[in-house]
């Protein structure tokens, strides 16, 4: 068990809806990241949230948000969603801000598994 | 550019035996940090062993053991006495400073372990 909770573990929607996707990160870890795999782009970076600040995008599309909360947990939302969003949204944690050292490494939840309809 | 490669999709070993992942990354940085992390078929992924630029000594953790070869800017998955749970798909990915210091991963490995 990595310490990082994500829920929920499945989500089926529709296209054209709306989803939230939550978690919470380690106990002590102040850095979240969501990435998303899918099968045709795999692992990719999203977003990166430092103490509640944004630090990094990656390649999140205008249609995804997300925010962290002062408790440290953080919410990816996707909105207008289509066929080609499905796949497994994964969040990780890691102590520091990411620059260096054994601080870096970042931990994985379980996902959450997006399937749009 | 594709900065991580894994040349390897697909391989097979023999329960017991050893087996090296192969991993080729790029970058500019002369500090980076490389992990290999695990992905079973039940989806999670589970972080393996970390190794930094700077590190003078292959890391090692338990049954994995990191090849280092920083001239040849290789970073190999060494799996010893391997075990059928040790059967699950293994992505490299690096962390550099050109890339806003956060992951890119490679497209992985499916390892599968025979009895």
């Amino acid at each position: 068990d990595s310490g990082v909770t994500q829920t929920p573990k499945h989500l089926i929607t529709a296209t054209g809806q709306r989803v939230t996707l939550r978690c919470s990160p380690r106990s002590g870890d102040l850095s979240v990241y969501w990435y998303q795999q899918s099968l045709d782009q795999g692992l990719q970076f999203l977003i990166q949230y430092y103490n509640g600040e944004e630090r990094a995008k990656g390649n999140i599309l205008e249609r995804f948000s997300a925010q962290q909360f002062p408790d440290l947990h953080s919410e990816l939302n996707l909105s207008s969603l289509e066929l080609g969003d499905s796949a497994l949204y994964f969040c990780a944690s890691s102590p520091g801000t990411g620059s260096g050292g054994a601080k870096n490494i970042q931990y994985f939840g379980a996902g959450t598994r997006l399937s749009v309809l | 550019a594709q900065k991580i490669t894994q040349t390897q999709p697909g391989m097979f070993v023999q329960e017991k035996e050893a087996v090296t992942l192969d991993c080729t990354y790029d970058t500019s940085d002369q500090s980076y940090g490389l992990f290999w992390y695990k992905q079973p078929s039940s989806g999670e992924m589970i972080f393996l062993i970390y190794q930094g630029s700077y590190d003078e000594q292959n890391a090692t953790e338990g049954r994995y053991s990191l090849n280092f070869q920083k001239a040849r800017k290789s970073a190999n998955l060494v799996i010893s006495a391997s075990q059928l749970g040790d059967s699950a798909m293994y992505f490299c990915a690096m962390r550099d400073n050109n890339y806003g210091q956060n992951f890119v991963f490679g497209p992985g490995t499916r390892l599968s372990v025979l009895p």
